[in-house]
Order: structure tokens, then sequence, then C-alpha cells
């Protein structure tokens, strides 16, 4: 079983949709989540970073972040076919210490 | 946010030859960079923790003798790839963390490098 786990998708949703994206993990050490977003061919990109539990918005991004149930979870309002990528869930135990990753979800936005 | 770039984007060798793969951090200083592999359609995979001033830490199953890692400054770490047979063909990426930014364990990445062997 991996450390963190991701539906790889595809998700395809039709632009102004929200986007639901999710990752659950096994380890209760994981104290710092992130969010990236990666385009095809290109490195990630931060989009959300989160520090133990509880929401956060940012724009049209929220990530929430539940420890008690080893879930986080990162919602895309009013989607737009620029948003279409692959999102990874991304996650580590302590400062300065190396991430894990989830498998990434892709993610389709239909004009 | 800070900038990473990776030098070449992409490089096309033939099988048993060396590639060398350049991480720079353009605006800030990184003690730790960290190296990953790609395959299409997967995640990153973390190969090894480059610290400066001393040797990499490999993941488990990483041959340290193929991927040679150094880090020679605070802002460039260089991963080589010795004898490289095509099954090393991957989309390598780095990732360093500003030791001075406002949220730890944060990474910020570079492009990437497709790495073709024939």
């Amino acid at each position: 079983q991996k450390e963190v786990e991701q539906d790889p998708g595809p998700l395809s949703v039709p632009e102004g949709a929200i986007v639901s994206l999710n990752c659950t993990y096994s380890n209760s050490a994981f104290q710092y989540f992130m969010w990236y977003r990666q385009y095809s061919r290109k490195g990630p990109e931060l989009l959300m970073y989160t520090y133990s539990s509880g929401n956060k918005e940012d724009g049209r991004f929220t990530a929430q972040v539940d420890k008690s149930s080893k879930y986080i979870s990162l919602f895309i309002r009013d989607s737009q076919p620029s948003d279409s990528a692959t999102y990874l869930c991304a996650m580590a135990k302590t400062a300065g210490n190396k991430l894990t990753f989830g498998g990434g979800t892709r993610v389709l936005v239909k004009p | 946010g800070a900038v990473v770039s990776q030098h070449p984007s992409w490089v096309i060798c033939k099988s048993g030859t060396s590639v060398k793969i350049e991480c720079r951090s353009l605006d800030f200083q990184a003690t730790t960079m960290f190296w990953y592999r790609q395959f299409p359609k997967q995640s990153l995979m973390l190969m090894a923790t480059s610290n400066e001033g001393s040797k990499a830490t490999y993941e488990q199953g990483v041959e340290k003798d193929k991927f040679l890692i150094n880090h020679a400054s605070l802002t460039l770490s260089t991963l080589t790839v010795t004898s490289a047979h095509p099954e090393d063909s991957s989309f390598y990426i780095c990732s360093a963390g500003d030791p001075a930014g406002a949220r730890l364990n944060e990474q910020f990445f570079g492009p990437g490098t497709r790495l073709t062997v024939l």
C-alpha cells in the first residue's frame, strides 16, 4: 500500500464547474500538505501550502486538511480550460524533510 | 516565488555515454536540492537528496554510481547519468527549498530535463 493515494482520473468537467480533488494517506506523521499543478512536460508548480488541519483559500483554490481522517482536498471554483493539468498532492513529516507525492490526478476542463 | 532552472531542457544521447544535468536556484541559496525522476503518466519518484558540501543521500533502489550527484555550491547541483542506457530515458526534475523562506518544506521545481537514450 502506498503512503499517499490519489485517484489517477482522468476527471473531466465542463468549464465553470467545481473541480474536486483529494488524497488519502496512511502515516499520521505528515504535518505539511501541498498541492502542485503540473502541465505536460513541465515541472510542478505549487498551488497551495497548508500546515496541519484546516482550510485555506487562495483565489479560486481552496485546500482542506482533515488529519483525523488522513484526508486532504483541493477545490477549484469556476474552472477554466487552462486548469487542465495533472494535480499532485504532496506531504512532509518535518521541516526540511523530503516530500512524498501522490500519483497525481489528470483533470480535463472542457470548453 | 523562487526560481529554479535546469539545463539542458532536453537531451538525446547514444547508449553508453554520460549526460550531465544542471539545476540552479536563481534568486536564493539552496542548501538542499532534490532530484526526481518521472515516467510518462506517473508521479515523481525521489531519487536523491543533494546536500551542499556533503554526499548526496540516495533513495532505496537508486544506484549512486549510476546517478552521480554533486552539490558544488549553494546555487548549483548536478546530476550525471553515467553510461546511459535506453531504460534511463525519462523526465528528470530537480527542486530546491529556500531555507530563508517563510514556509518550511516548500520546494520550488525546475522545468525538467527530458533525456532520451538511443
